[in-house]
């Protein structure tokens, strides 16, 4: 079965800390993808990155990193020097074979002036 | 393009009555989904289409939910005789067919359902 566990429900930091959100996923599939997505308070999704399985290379953009380990079947994202327009809602996702997308029931990022 | 649209966005009923939900994909996606979220939770996946074709359904789509999408265009979501455990955000998200793109889902807004 596949599994995505988002551990953090929420997370309060003060403007320019650093964040890190954890995620840590169950697949028996050695092919698949691992997203994570942001619902801002106005509430639609966006894409913030993919990752597939073959591909252990950490990434960062701006401001964002994100940490891709198979031995811990985790996938964290980080967020340097928050800023309050980073709060939202963030949802790591997991799609192996066929066409569904499993989300972790996501951590509310809160970021305070 | 506008990205996908949803309507209504917000929808209020009382129990027993027949909602419809109307999603609009990015016009170039031949892929289509319907997920539900709960506050709370994350998004939980409904179906999938690819084309007018549905080729996957959850478990949870009971008998009273039904989705089509007749032209390959637009999809609709109808839910009959709804109950107090449908209200939901329902979110239509859309992809392309091609392989580079093809696991990254762009949602519309949502249509929120609150069932009286």
């Amino acid at each position: 079965a596949q599994k995505v566990t988002q551990a953090q429900t929420e997370i309060s930091v003060v403007e320019k800390e650093d964040v890190t959100l954890d995620c840590v996923y169950e697949t028996r599939d050695t092919t698949y993808y691992l997203f994570w997505y942001k619902q801002p308070p106005s509430g639609e999704l966006v894409f913030l990155i993919r990752r597939n399985s073959f591909d252990e290379q950490n990434e960062i953009s701006g401001r964002y990193s994100w940490n891709f380990q198979k031995s811990t079947s985790s996938f964290n994202f980080t967020i340097t020097a928050s800023q309050v327009v980073d709060s939202a809602v963030y949802f790591c996702a997991l799609r192996t074979g066929g066409f569904k997308t499993i989300f972790g029931a996501g951590t509310r990022l809160f970021v305070k002036a | 393009d506008t990205g996908v649209s949803q309507d209504p966005r917000h929808k209020i009923t009382k129990r027993g009555q027949n909602v419809t939900f109307r999603c609009d994909p990015i016009s170039e996606h031949n892929r289509l989904y319907w997920y539900r979220q709960t506050l709370g939770q994350g998004p939980e996946f409904l179906t999938y289409f690819q084309n007018e074709a549905q080729l996957e359904k959850s478990r949870l789509l009971s008998d009273r939910f039904s989705a089509e999408r007749p032209k390959g265009s637009f999809s609709t979501l109808e839910i009959q005789r709804t109950e107090q455990g449908d209200s939901a955000m329902y979110l239509c998200a859309s992809s392309p067919l091609g392989t580079s793109g093809a696991n990254v889902l762009t949602f519309g807004a949502g249509s929120r359902l609150t069932v009286l």
